[in-house]
């Protein structure tokens, strides 16, 4: 059965600390994809990322980067030198292929609370 | 134009009334979703339309009508509904329904059911 686990429900740091969002995830499928989002207070889901199960690469965007662990199903997000503008809820989620007719059914985990201190 | 585009903003009804909710896109997406959000909870999938035909039902109770006129506009038609439907409702939209494509968020309505 197909899961998302984000262990870390809230997290407080001060401004230009880094920090790091977990998400562990579970499929059966041998292709899948994860995505972060990013939930201000406004209530818009950002889209972050998406990574495909067979890109382990890691990604870096400006303070933003991502490490995609096959090995132990995870797919954890690190702010570096965090801003106030940061603060929001984050969600990892996944997506299966399926057998290749599958739709796109988003399985969220059930977030982190980040708040960034000034 | 990268946005998804719902209204209204804030909504409150009656048990009895009639509403609508409305989302809008204009980047050709041909694949546009329901979500429902409870406080302090995740999204959950309520319906999915792809290529303006209903192809997902998570078993969404009646008084939650969905309609998709044309590739960007979905419309969710409310009717008898009950308190505990009271949550943010997220319209997202994506290229297509392969699960690989990445999926675009309205900011949602906060519905209030009284």
């Amino acid at each position: 059965a197909q899961k998302v686990t984000q262990a870390q429900t809230e997290i407080s740091v001060v401004e230009k600390e880094d920090v790091t969002l977990d998400c562990v995830y579970e499929t059966r499928d041998t292709t899948y994809y994860l995505f972060w989002y990013k939930q201000p207070p406004s209530g818009e889901l950002v889209f972050l990322i998406r990574r495909n199960s067979f890109d382990e690469q890691n990604e870096i965007s400006g303070r933003y980067s991502w490490n995609f662990q096959k090995s132990t199903s995870s797919f954890n997000f690190t702010i570096t030198a965090s801003q106030v503008v940061d603060s929001a809820v984050y969600f990892c989620a996944l997506s299966e292929a399926g057998d290749g007719g599958a739709t796109n059914k988003l399985i969220f985990g059930t977030g982190t609370l980040l708040a960034v201190q000034p | 134009d990268t946005e998804v585009t719902q209204t209204p903003k804030h909504l409150v009804m009656g048990m009895t009334n009639k509403k609508s909710l409305k989302c809008e896109q204009h980047m050709g997406h041909r694949a546009m979703y329901w979500y429902k959000q409870k406080a302090k909870k995740p999204p959950e999938l309520m319906f999915v339309y792809s290529y303006e035909k209903l192809s997902i039902n998570e078993s969404v109770p009646s008084r939650f009508s969905p309609e998709c006129p044309n590739s960007s506009l979905l419309n969710l038609h409310l009717h008898a509904l009950q308190p505990e439907d009271s949550a943010l409702y997220l319209c997202a939209s994506s290229q297509d329904h392969r699960p690989s494509a990445g999926m675009f968020f309205g900011s949602g309505t906060q519905l209030s059911v009284l």
